[in-house]
């Protein structure tokens, strides 16, 4: 199956700076999709993105397919940003009928106020 | 986007017993998913539940042990059958095709204990 690795695996950061977080696949996709998981457990939406460039507020992303990587880009961090970052790819089946997400190993950011 | 409701949010059981966790969605969906969060771990996709037919497994995930149900375009239930204490995890239900598309929104979560 698909690959999707994340980088770096771990981040602290100093409230106010700014960071970039990476996500490779290993195959092409039919999507791909950026998620915060706050310290609650709660998945937050943060970017549908198949290429391209996104922003929103304090964060944007940039999926470049035909390279088979993504980067989520984090601004002016503040303490709520903390919790685990995930990338999540989309493939249909060989059938073409269903599709699943395959998640990466996620970022844990860390922020020190 | 969907508001997705789960019951319940979170459960202590008994190894040897069932659960059976609860999916709301307020709208009508094409896919529902379900996955696995162990803890510290990241998510793994249990099985695609989609209404008016048998649920489709992923590699190592088995009808016996995680039975599912979806007998609408709103609900489904994911049951955790004869448990062990490496059954503890988050399990979380998801949506997709709200708008005709690929992304997938989440539930709360159900944060599941087994003792």
């Amino acid at each position: 199956g698909i690959q999707v690795e994340q980088s770096p695996p771990d981040l602290i950061l100093q409230e106010g700076a700014n960071s970039t977080l990476r996500c490779n696949f290993s195959d092409s996709v039919n999507n791909l999709q950026w998620f915060h998981q706050n310290p609650w457990g709660q998945l937050i939406n943060l970017f549908y993105i198949p290429s391209g460039t996104k922003q929103n507020g304090r964060l944007s992303a940039t999926t470049v397919a035909t390279e088979r990587y993504s980067l989520l880009y984090i601004s002016s961090s503040q303490t709520t940003d903390s919790g685990v970052y995930f990338c999540a790819v989309v493939q249909r089946d060989s059938g073409g009928s269903n599709y699943k997400l395959t998640f990466g190993k996620g970022t844990l950011l860390t922020m020190n106020p | 986007s969907a508001v997705i409701s789960q019951k319940p949010s979170r459960d202590i059981c008994q190894r040897g017993t069932s659960l059976t966790i609860q999916c709301q969605v307020d709208s009508q969906v094409t896919m529902m998913f379900w996955y696995r969060q162990q803890p510290g771990q990241s998510l793994t996709l249990i099985a695609t539940a989609n209404q008016g037919s048998e649920a489709t497994y992923e590699s190592g995930f088995v009808i016996d042990k995680f039975p599912i149900s979806r007998p609408n375009l709103t609900f489904s239930t994911l049951t955790v059958s004869n448990m062990s204490p490496e059954d503890s995890s988050i399990y979380l239900c998801s949506v997709s095709g709200t708008e005709g598309g690929y992304e997938q929104y989440f539930g709360p979560g159900t944060r599941l204990t087994v003792t």
